[in-house]
């Protein structure tokens, strides 16, 4: 069985930092793929960063540059690094694993959430 | 930015069908999937590759995926159906994710 754990969240000032993990277990992100999704209150989802296999990272246009993605396979656990954080950062932030096949990719599995609040 | 827009909200008695439509510039040339979700819940999908279901997903849920129009139908719905929506694709022009605006099905 997939399970990811998402831990971290919690209250931060505008301007501050904060670091989300991912505990995974049920497969070996040195094979899969993880991304960051995230959802402002009452909004919709927006996709955040991608980490692959490799350990190449993407990014959305609105975190680039203030997100850093990263893993540490030994731990099975992926990261997400938040800097510079804004009002609008405020979101439960989800990890989600790929399943990809033929080069097409969606997200099969999900954590639970971590909620994230930017406010002075 | 690529776009996908969905109506803000359906509404359908039970035993009807709802149609849930994802529009977006020649869509049908990329591969559409789509996620439930409910209340305080992550996403879940159910439908992948246009038009497969995962394993659990009920045969009532059903895509297609052609031109600037994705569409996800949902027959004899059900009260359990009540969720929020979303499509989502891979731009591959970005290298980016991109979700639907998202749908709430409500269950009249």
């Amino acid at each position: 069985e997939v399970q990811l754990v998402e831990s971290g969240g919690g209250l931060v000032r505008p301007g501050g930092s904060l670091s989300l993990s991912c505990v995974i277990s049920g497969f070996s992100v040195s094979d899969n793929y993880v991304s960051w999704v995230r959802q402002a209150p009452g909004k919709g989802l927006e996709w955040v960063s991608m980490i692959y296999s490799g350990g190449t990272s993407l990014y959305a246009d609105s975190v680039k540059g203030r997100f850093t993605i990263s893993k540490d396979n030994s731990k099975n656990t992926v990261y997400l690094d938040v800097y510079s954080l804004k009002p609008e950062d405020t979101a439960v932030y989800y990890c989600a694993s790929h399943y990809c096949s033929r080069g097409i990719c969606f997200f099969d599995d999900w954590g639970q959430g971590a909620l994230v609040a930017v406010s002075s | 930015s690529y776009v996908l827009t969905q109506p803000p909200s359906v509404s359908v008695a039970p035993g009807k069908t709802a149609t849930v439509t994802c529009e977006g510039h020649t869509v049908g040339r990329t591969t559409v999937h789509w996620y439930q979700q409910k209340p305080g819940q992550a996403p879940l999908l159910v439908i992948f590759d246009d038009s497969d279901r995962p394993s659990g997903i009920a045969e009532r849920f059903s895509g297609s995926n052609s031109g600037d129009m994705a569409t996800l139908t949902i027959s004899r719905v059900e009260a359990g159906d009540e969720a929020d929506y979303y499509c989502q694709v891979w731009d591959s022009d970005t290298d980016h994710y991109v979700f639907g605006t998202g749908t709430k099905v409500t269950v009249l």
